[in-house]
């Protein structure tokens, strides 16, 4: 089956700084989407993004799909921003979604 | 306010004993689905659903049950709960079709002793 491979496992930041999250995949997919977890638990989708580019406010989000991978950006962040962050491919064909292990993000006052 | 509610929220039970968890969702989505979260590993996909009465399985789905009934409803059932099944457990919704996100629930922390 396809694999999911996030870099990096961990990350920390000081407030303001700027950040670029990586998904790398082993298949074609015709989905994919990013998630934060904050540290409640709480799974928020962020961008449903199988190809492209796409921005929302400070997060911005490109995949190429061509080359399997993915990336996240984050803007000047925030205390806010803290948690992990999953991507979750979709394998061409099937309905499913595989997640990767998540980046895990912690921004500091 | 349109959302994916679970229940219960938390539960410890004992090895063995069935139980549900209950999954609804108020926005007329086609597909749900169930995942399970544990340490080290993600989330795994149990059981997905593409609309009424469709069901079909993920990558973990030995152990569970579930049922598609109603459009609004996807309960995930443990017929005979064992310890390793104690984890982290998550309710999906989404349209059908490409364009389109999950929207989850809260979770239901499940501890089977």
């Amino acid at each position: 089956g396809i694999q999911v491979e996030q870099s990096p496992p961990d990350l920390i930041l000081q407030e303001g700084a700027n950040s670029t999250l990586r998904c790398n995949f082993s298949d074609s997919v015709n989905n994919l989407q990013w998630f934060h977890q904050n540290p409640w638990g709480q799974l928020i989708n962020l961008f449903y993004i199988p190809s492209g580019t796409k921005q929302n406010g400070r997060l911005s989000a490109t995949t190429v799909a061509t080359e399997r991978y993915s990336l996240l950006y984050i803007s000047s962040s925030q205390t806010t921003d803290s948690g992990v962050y999953f991507c979750a491919p979709g394998p061409s064909g099937t309905y499913k979604y595989i997640f990767g292990t998540g980046t895990r993000l912690k921004v500091l006052a | 306010e349109a959302q994916v509610t679970q229940n219960p929220r938390y539960l410890i039970t004992v090895t063995g004993k069935k139980l549900t968890v209950t999954c609804s969702q108020n926005m007329n989505h086609e597909y749900m689905s169930w995942y399970r979260q544990d340490p080290g590993l993600g989330l795994r996909q149990i059981y997905y659903s593409m609309n009424v009465e469709v069901t079909d399985k993920g990558d973990v789905p030995e152990g569970y049950k579930v049922s598609r009934k109603e459009k609004r409803n996807f309960p995930l059932i443990l017929e005979s709960p064992s310890p390793n099944q104690t984890s982290l457990y998550f309710c999906a919704s989404s349209l059908q079709g490409r364009g389109y996100g999950y929207t989850f629930g809260s979770g239901t922390r499940l501890t089977v002793v």
